[in-house]
């Protein structure tokens, strides 16, 4: 069946413009999460989903960064007013519901603000 | 709270000798493992996980996992090096008890190389 697809998957931008990053999660995963990956760097939490409700946002690292998901299908990942070190691979995952399924990850979107 | 460690950032083998990539964790509850990896330009997949049960554990590509808990260790292992192992592997954990965290917590990451 199809993976977690992720949209665009390259973005460049100038410093100062919104970006939306798209993710389509797996049909019937509930769990849907956000990172960013920097260069050579492990995954950084962004924020968590279940179902179309936010429990955890605390990754969020500052008020320009944004998202929200409809029902239980497409995320998208809101970053306003970019800046220079928002340039990253930004990663989306989804999981079954259950405590101990794994995540499933899309190819991620890589982001370059200029 | 939870954490995890890779003590190395990079792990070279010879293709056909044994290998092993390196994982601790910190967890005040019971410790779902997992371990994944990631080839370039790509994203996360999944290879094994430890949940309960016996503490080896068989993943995909001929990997397998040894959960220590007296160490709470959780290395990966291979009995031999393929080329095309070469990738990034994470290690990561999330604690599973009642009231657990359902963000899991990832290492940094450790680079396998593989010489020909």
């Amino acid at each position: 069946g199809a993976g977690v697809s992720q949209s665009p998957s390259n973005k460049v931008t100038e410093k100062g413009k919104d970006v939306e990053l798209r993710c389509d999660p797996i049909s019937g995963h509930t769990a849907l999460y956000w990172y960013r990956q920097r260069l050579g760097q492990g995954l950084e939490f962004l924020i968590y989903f279940q179902g179309n409700s936010a429990p955890d946002k605390s990754g969020l690292p500052s008020d320009r960064f944004s998202a929200e998901r409809t029902g239980e299908s497409v995320s998208t990942l809101t970053i306003q007013r970019t800046q220079q070190e928002d340039s990253a691979v930004y990663l989306c995952a989804s999981s079954a519901v259950g405590t101990y399924n794994e995540q499933f990850f899309g190819p991620g979107t890589r982001l370059t603000v200029l | 709270a939870q954490s995890v460690a890779q003590p190395e950032d990079q792990v070279n083998v010879a293709e056909g000798n044994p290998l092993t990539v390196k994982c601790t964790y910190s967890v005040s509850g019971n410790p779902y493992l997992f371990w994944y990896v990631q080839y370039p330009n790509r994203g996360l997949q999944f290879l094994l996980k430890y949940i309960t049960g016996d503490n080896l554990v068989k993943g995909s590509y001929g990997f397998e996992a040894e959960f220590n808990k007296s160490q709470t260790s959780f290395h990966l292992k291979k009995p031999s090096a393929l080329v095309s192992d070469s990738a990034l592997y994470f290690c990561a954990v999330r604690d599973g008890s009642s009231g657990g965290s359902y963000i899991p917590t990832f290492g940094r990451g450790t680079s396998l190389i593989v010489h020909p």
